[in-house]
């Protein structure tokens, strides 16, 4: 069954620094997603993207923050300026985006762990 | 906006009793609803989905969930918890199609033997 990957698994990195989160949606899917978890608490909506370009995002994703699809697989998410407080569960997911496909399928996460 | 409340933080039951796992949504339409589960150190695996029709859905692992507009709720039940089930339960709703998801605050289910 195909799944969302993502790499790394973990990452630590000193303040300041810039972190590229990567990530593999499922093969056939359209739309794609970043959410975070901080430790203890629940699941937050960044960013979705569809078409090449962002569709949505929330006030969590400022201008440190931003996505990019390279190729016709990866997408991947840049944080420029780590801070503290970025330290968090990344999640990657993607969907198809039609009537019948329009669950999003998670990816493991990344943890990234910011010193 | 939307939101999602997960009234219970915390559950216990034992192998082979009943789970009910509740979930109230805010929306002002009709909303497209799920269920994941996060095993610890894990990522979130789709339980089941309810976008139109049937209210009650099934999903993987043996889960069920029915949606209740009149009561906003689309609570999860298993008539059989086995000691694999213990982990964390989100309830997130959607609002349209490939929109963002609004989790919960989860519940962390444990098992006894």
């Amino acid at each position: 069954e195909p799944e969302v990957t993502q790499t790394p698994s973990h990452q630590v990195t000193q303040m300041g620094q810039e972190v590229i989160l990567r990530c593999v949606p499922i093969s056939n899917h359209l739309y794609f997603y970043w959410y975070r978890q901080i430790l203890g608490q629940k699941v937050e909506f960044l960013v979705s993207f569809y078409n090449n370009e962002i569709s949505e995002k929330s006030e969590i994703f400022d201008d440190q923050f931003s996505v990019e699809r390279p190729d016709g697989s990866n997408f991947t998410l840049k944080i420029r300026s780590t801070k503290l407080e970025d330290s968090a569960m990344y999640f990657c997911a993607s969907s198809y985006g039609t009537t019948s496909g329009r669950a999003q399928y998670f990816g493991p996460g990344t943890r990234l762990l910011v010193l | 906006a939307q939101s999602v409340t997960q009234p219970d933080i915390h559950i216990t039951v034992s192998e082979g009793a009943s789970l009910e796992l509740r979930c109230n949504y805010s929306y002002g339409a009709t909303p497209y609803l799920f269920w994941y589960v996060q095993s610890p150190g894990q990522g979130l695996q789709l339980l089941l989905k309810y976008f139109s029709g049937d209210t009650l859905v099934q999903g993987i692992k043996g889960f069920e969930a029915e949606f209740k507009r009149s009561q906003s709720s689309f609570n999860l039940r298993k008539p059989s918890v086995h000691w694999s089930d213990a982990a964390e339960y989100f309830c997130a709703v959607g609002t349209g199609t490939a929109s963002k998801l609004t989790f919960g605050t989860g519940t962390r289910l444990q098992v006894t033997l």
